[in-house]
């Protein structure tokens, strides 16, 4: 079974300063990793995402994370927010293999402070 | 430009009453999804069909069904509403190992 993990439900930081949201999987073979942006009222729009090629991965937004194996991590950042950026962040996780499901976390609101 | 439409942006409706929401895609996607998103729960998929007229239950099917008579086209279906299941509904299709794209929801009352 595959799961993940988004420790906390939100992080406030100040705008110019370091974004990093946290995302551990669990997949019994390799995975598949997405971030994916909710803003109010809207559905999901992909921010970047891990087909085992490149282990760093950049998206839009200037947002990019890094697939880390042996962490089961596939944590977000963005060198300095804008405000934005604010916005619920999602990570999510679809095994190898045909009809596999995709799975989320809970998801964390990101807040940025003038 | 891909889409994914769902048919209502908001529906309220009544305790015990059948409920469709339709969801279709034109990208000719074999992967499609019902997923549900509650405050702090985050996204839970309710069903997923991986073809025409498959489908596979997900992490919470209690309470709903789904028909996937044509490739384009995934319907969930609340057979009795009742009032937990008050929620905004997302659909999503994907061509496996690609991203999913998403509708734009449907929050859908029941009182």
């Amino acid at each position: 079974a595959q799961s993940v993990t988004q420790l906390g439900s939100h992080v406030s930081v100040s705008e110019g300063a370091l974004v990093l949201l946290r995302c551990n999987y669990s997949s019994s073979v390799p995975p598949y990793l997405f971030w994916y942006v909710q803003y109010p009222n809207q559905g999901l729009q992909l921010l970047l995402k891990y087909t085992s090629a490149a282990t760093l991965v950049k998206g839009i937004n200037g947002f990019e994370a890094e697939f880390k194996k042996s962490e089961t991590s596939f944590h977000l950042t963005k060198p300095s927010a804008h405000m934005s950026d604010a916005a619920e962040y999602f990570c999510a996780v679809n095994q190898a293999g045909a009809n596999s499901k995709l799975t989320f976390g809970k998801g964390i609101t990101l807040s940025v402070r003038p | 430009d891909v889409k994914v439409t769902q048919s209502s942006r908001y529906l309220v409706k009544r305790t015990g009453e059948k409920v469709f929401l339709e969801c279709v895609q034109d990208m000719d996607h074999e992967n499609m999804f019902w997923y549900r998103q509650d405050p702090g729960l985050g996204l839970r998929l309710i069903y997923f069909s991986y073809d025409v007229k498959m489908k596979e239950k997900g992490d919470i099917p209690e309470g709903y069904s789904v028909s996937r008579e044509k490739k384009e086209r995934f319907s969930l279906i609340l057979e009795s509403a009742s009032t937990n299941q008050t929620s905004m509904y997302l659909c999503a299709s994907s061509s496996y190992p690609q991203e999913a794209f998403f509708g734009q929801g449907t929050r859908l009352t029941v009182v």
